[in-house]
């Protein structure tokens, strides 16, 4: 029962630097998404995919970019590291579109991120 | 544009009272509407979802919501709070022709003893 899983856990980075978020899930989903938590915000959507080979912006796309080769995967990357960048990152999928005929997301654990 | 509000981003309630927390959502009729719990250091996890199939929704964990089209409202409750509820709740909504869905900015639950 993996379901989604997101490496690393924890992060620290320098500012400038690069870095990849990786977002795997194993239940054959096609609608994977990418959101960032910070306190008291909710969650914003960065970055959507309907399926491998497609992804669309969301809310907060700045700074970031992904990719989408297979159903599975669905990496964030992260350019130029900024200290705005920090904030928890989590990735979620769902087998149609986001709520469509009530499917819920599903979500991973997260990815603690802090830029000094 | 579309919004979701979550009135009051922290609410305290002694163990075995009533757990209320809002959720109100903006303009149409939205056809989903859903309601996460996070715990801390975890993902978000699904407590339950109203599909319009009834107004009153029973999900996991002895809560339930109740859809009020005229309030524009999709409260959450539980008659009894328990220790283990001390979490953070979002309420979440998608709207029709949307691939994506909103999420409210979340309450903090605190339980008191």
């Amino acid at each position: 029962n993996a379901g989604v899983t997101q490496t690393p856990k924890f992060r620290i980075l320098k500012i400038g630097q690069s870095m990849t978020l990786q977002c795997a899930q194993d239940m054959n989903h096609n609608y994977m998404y990418w959101y960032r938590q910070d306190p008291g915000m909710g969650l914003k959507l960065i970055y959507y995919s309907v399926g491998a080979g497609i992804t669309d912006k969301g809310e907060v796309p700045n700074g970031y970019n992904v990719s989408r080769s297979t159903t599975e995967d669905f990496p964030l990357r992260l350019e130029l590291a900024a200290p705005s960048q920090t904030s928890v990152y989590f990735c979620a999928s769902s087998y149609s579109p986001s709520g469509e005929g009530g499917q819920p997301q599903h979500f991973g654990d997260g990815t603690r991120l802090s830029i000094l | 544009a579309q919004s979701v509000t979550q009135l009051g981003s922290h609410v305290s309630v002694s163990e075995g009272a009533l757990v209320l927390l809002r959720c109100n959502y903006s303009s149409s009729v939205p056809p989903y509407l859903f309601w996460y719990v996070q715990y801390p250091n975890q993902g978000l996890q699904l407590l339950l979802k109203y599909t319009s199939a009834a107004t009153l929704v029973k999900g996991i964990n002895g809560f339930e919501a109740e859809f009020k089209k005229s309030e524009t409202s999709f409260h959450l409750t539980k008659p009894s709070a328990h220790m283990s509820d001390a979490a953070e709740y979002f309420c979440a909504v998608k709207w029709y022709r949307d691939d994506k869905i909103i999420f409210g900015k979340g309450t903090r639950l605190h339980i008191l003893p």
